[in-house]
């Protein structure tokens, strides 16, 4: 079935790179936009990234632009987010998330989510 | 920055309609969309392209955007429809602006 499940999720210091994976099945991944999705404990859902089915074309929030960057392998059906210079504030779950119909539009297919703690 | 503002909360009864508004400068002029998050869970689209529904969305669920305000029905609600509530649009500069999200109690 269709499936997206995260990884590389974990406690980092202050400072400190983190690599996050999505592994896709079910579906042909290079079909679509692929898209990182965030939220702090307790908060609001909070967009990070996104990067065209080619991976030619990806954008981030301000929050996150040119410490974070996303990428894909359409050959290992995976997307990735490398994470530096991380801050307390990217204390969340990190969701990966596929658009419904290749526009970039509207995120149908969601992970379960990996949890990334910043902390001393 | 574009911000869509939501209510923090909204109760309703069970079988009673529950209706949860999504406000932002000219969000009529842009589609929108919902999602659903329930305690624990990754979020589900509930509502597309304003008043689309995936497969799989209860007929219960309906959408409506106009003006400034977009507007999640939920009618004949029920115990299983408690859960957060985000909308989301699209901005020059941000793909996905999410809603500061709406706690949909079933009394």
């Amino acid at each position: 079935q269709v499936q997206l499940v995260e990884s590389g999720g974990g406690l980092v210091k202050p400072g400190g790179s983190l690599r996050l994976s999505c592994a896709a099945s079910g579906f042909t991944f290079s079909d679509y936009y692929m898209t990182w999705i965030r939220q702090a404990p307790g908060k609001g859902l909070e967009w990070v990234s996104h990067i065209s089915h080619s991976g030619s074309y990806s954008k981030h929030a301000d929050s996150v632009k040119g410490r974070f960057t996303i990428s894909r392998d359409n050959s290992k059906n995976s997307l990735y987010l490398q994470m530096n210079s991380l801050r307390a504030e990217d204390t969340a779950v990190y969701y990966c998330a596929r658009d419904l119909d290749g526009s970039g539009s509207y995120l149908f297919i969601w992970g379960q989510g990996t949890l990334v703690t910043v902390s001393s | 920055s574009y911000v869509l503002t939501q209510p923090p909360s909204v109760s309703v009864s069970p079988g009673q309609t529950a209706s949860i508004t999504c406000s932002g400068e000219n969000l009529g002029d842009k589609y929108g969309c919902w999602y659903q998050q329930k305690p624990g869970q990754s979020p589900v689209l509930v509502i597309y392209q304003d008043t689309k529904r995936p497969s799989g969305i209860p007929e219960r669920f309906s959408g409506s955007n106009s003006g400034n305000t977009a507007t999640l029905t939920i009618s004949g609600t029920q115990a299983m429809d408690e859960a957060d509530y985000y909308c989301q649009a699209w901005d020059s500069k941000s793909p996905f602006v999410f809603g500061t999200g709406t706690r949909v109690t079933v009394l």
